[in-house]
């Protein structure tokens, strides 16, 4: 049963498309993450969401949208997508007092 | 902005040997974490240190959070293959903000 599930695990698409990415978790946990991670490997925080709120939104193009619709779920939808944006998209719940349970990854593919 | 610098970026070491991988920061962190994350998979947690000089051991792993709270060290005894990985600290400056470390990738050659 897994904590930390989202879909698809990879996503090859073609500049200017629109696509999303879904998460959900079963842990109870009340906050939950979008983090890209590039080339490097270097994890970037992109979103975090609280109870279904946004709570922390760094510098990301706003054509990345998060949505909540349930604390359980956090979903990544990403508009007119660029070159620049393919990268490894990781979904995760929980936090300080818990660690960070992280999904398995979207490997996101823009041509 | 908060930076988490590890060394080494890559280290490459025979089975049996031992290891010291390094998280410094100029920033005071209230907790700071490791994860380990193998290809294809997410980070998995392996520790939370949150006290300063904190020494927290996990079988042939040891984790050192500094008397400051702005570094920390994870040492590996008799290194095996199954350790090889990409090893991240992370660092929270508050509750729901953690930031990653740049990472260091561990290979044990058998």
């Amino acid at each position: 049963d897994t904590a930390v599930s989202q879909t698809p695990k990879y996503l090859v698409t073609q500049m200017g498309n629109d696509k999303s990415i879904k998460c959900e978790q079963n842990l109870g946990h009340d906050t939950m993450y979008w983090y890209k991670q590039d080339s490097k490997k270097f994890l970037k925080i992109m979103f975090s969401y609280n109870n279904k709120e946004l709570i922390i939104n760094e510098t990301v193009p706003n054509r990345f949208s998060p949505k909540s619709p349930d604390k359980a779920h956090l979903n990544l939808h990403i508009n007119s997508l660029e070159l620049g944006d393919s990268a490894v998209y990781f979904c995760a719940s929980g936090g300080r007092n818990y660690g960070y349970t992280f999904g398995s990854g979207t490997r996101l593919t823009v041509v | 902005t908060q930076l988490l610098e590890q060394s080494p970026q890559f280290l490459s070491i025979q089975e049996g040997e031992n290891l010291t991988v390094y998280c410094n920061s100029s920033s005071v962190f209230s907790s700071l974490q490791w994860y380990r994350q193998e290809p294809g998979e997410g980070p998995v947690l392996l520790v939370t240190v949150v006290t300063g000089g904190e020494v927290k051991k996990l079988k042939r792993l040891t984790f050192q959070f500094g008397d400051a709270r702005k570094d920390s060290s994870l040492h590996i005894t008799a290194a095996q293959p199954g350790d090889t990985g990409l090893y991240l600290c992370a660092g929270g400056p508050g509750t729901y903000k953690y930031i990653f470390g740049t990472g260091t990738r561990l290979k044990v050659l058998a």
